[in-house]
């Protein structure tokens, strides 16, 4: 299947600092991505859907201004977190798809924010 | 909240015995994946299945789906200890492309 690759696997960081999470469709374009938040023995929830070129959706409850999410290109998806606190500390999960409608959608491996 | 529903939360089951994982949904779909997730790590991917499909199978993993029912499961055969992990079904809502996940069930296989 194909790739996507997501960096850094894990990032501490000092509380109010920004911190910047990359999602790259290796092998495809992605015309849409996903951001997950996944926190411990929780399930995924969606944050937002970015489509390139274009702002990105954010769920209800998501902050936009302190999720902020750039899709610049067809292989490459931010996420960065400002002015972090230890409740954003989390599991973040990235997901890329070719296309709409009956197209699987491929994942990251995840980054472990931890805020300190 | 569009979130599906997974049940059992947790299942514990011995080595051999089969384990059976239920998903529910709420919206029309366009397909529906299976998911592994190991403690701390990032998905694995299971089984594909699209809305017109009922059932799949990949080696001992068995996927159903009810559209009428807006359901699936998941049967995992001769359970190994190594299939302890959480599994999730994420459901490709259609009109949105969303994937959204279930509430997830933690499997635990004895040795």
């Amino acid at each position: 299947g194909a790739v996507v690759s997501q960096h850094p696997s894990r990032v501490i960081c000092k509380s109010g600092t920004s911190v910047k999470i990359e999602c790259r469709s290796l092998d495809f374009q992605a015309t849409t991505m996903f951001w997950y938040r996944q926190f411990p023995k929780q399930s995924l929830m969606l944050m937002a859907t970015s489509n390139e070129g274009s702002k990105a959706t954010y769920e209800q409850g998501v902050e936009k201004d302190k999720f902020l999410i750039n899709h610049a290109s067809l292989t490459l998806s931010t996420l960065t977190v400002t002015s972090a606190h230890p409740e954003d500390s989390s599991f973040y999960i990235c997901s890329a798809r070719t296309g709409q409608g009956n197209t699987e959608a491929f994942f990251g491996q995840g980054t472990r924010l931890t805020v300190v | 909240s569009q979130q599906g529903e997974e049940d059992p939360q947790a299942l514990s089951i011995q080595e051999g015995e089969n384990a059976t994982m239920n998903c529910s949904y709420k919206t029309s779909i366009n397909n529906l994946q299976w998911y592994r997730q190991n403690s701390g790590r990032g998905l694995v991917h299971l089984i594909l299945i699209r809305s017109n499909e009922r059932e799949k199978h990949s080696g001992r993993l068995r996927v159903t789906l009810d559209t009428s029912k807006k359901s699936s499961s998941l049967l995992i055969t001769a359970s190994r200890a190594a299939d302890t992990a959480s599994y999730f079904c994420a459901t490709d809502h259609s009109g949105t492309y969303k994937y959204i996940f279930g509430t997830g069930t933690r499997l635990k296989v004895l040795a």
